[in-house]
């Protein structure tokens, strides 16, 4: 019931590709998803969220898109470059406790 | 500039012996957090506080503890009991509002010597 899935563990990408991450929650009294992003040696920077009530959100080159009746959302970075590359992190949690969940991050590389 | 400061930012622990992890916050947040970070783990939580003078654990809290005195401190102890601690510990802050998200700290990077 606490779980958030994360896959892939690592990713691979050419610059300009669309890497896509994806996460899956069980709780369902789950009501905000975060995605971090974090560099090495230093501490995860919160990048997007995203609330149960809607389907997609973007910012920029990033965009979360979210299905709730399969409690399932996923990470996309549009036009992707080489400044990309870092660990990514999705999370879940109830926003009345302030109690996140991480998944296991995601590895991401891009190549120029 | 707000933000969270953890120190040290490296820190070695010899067999038997407890250490404590500093954080301190000047963005006024209720909340704050440690999380242990371990490779291809994630993040876990340790113990959190959304208020002074109280805290609760949370999912990997053995071999740990923290006080919270002060809105704008909360140290973490290893303790000897935590029998592997070495890992990459976060401390995070919040201020609980509906639209909250978590500000990190640097880190502080444990080894067992």
């Amino acid at each position: 019931q606490q779980q958030v899935k994360q896959s892939p563990q690592s990713l691979i990408v050419q610059k300009g590709g669309i890497p896509i991450i994806n996460c899956a929650y069980e709780n369902t009294a789950f009501d905000y998803f975060p995605w971090y992003q974090q560099f090495p040696g230093k501490g995860p920077a919160l990048l997007i969220a995203i609330r149960p009530d809607v389907s997609e959100k973007k910012e920029g080159r990033f965009t979360i898109s979210f299905n709730k009746s399969a409690k399932q959302f996923s990470l996309h970075i549009m036009d992707s470059q080489p400044g990309d590359s870092a660990t990514y992190f999705c999370a879940g949690g109830p926003s009345n406790t302030g109690k996140l969940i991480f998944g296991q991050g995601t590895t991401l590389q891009v190549k120029p | 500039d707000g933000g969270i400061t953890q120190s040290p930012k490296y820190l070695f622990r010899k067999e038997g012996q407890n250490v404590t992890l500093s954080c301190e916050q000047n963005l006024n947040h209720d909340a704050m957090y440690w999380y242990r970070q371990d490779p291809g783990q994630g993040l876990r939580l340790i113990y959190y506080s959304q208020i002074v003078n109280d805290f609760q654990k949370g999912d990997i809290a053995e071999g740990y503890s923290v006080s919270r005195e002060k809105k704008e401190s909360f140290p973490l102890t290893v303790t000897s009991a935590q029998k592997n601690p070495t890992a990459f510990y976060l401390c995070a802050s919040t201020d609980g509002l509906w639209d909250y998200g978590y500000t990190f700290g640097s880190g502080t990077r444990l080894t067992v010597v």
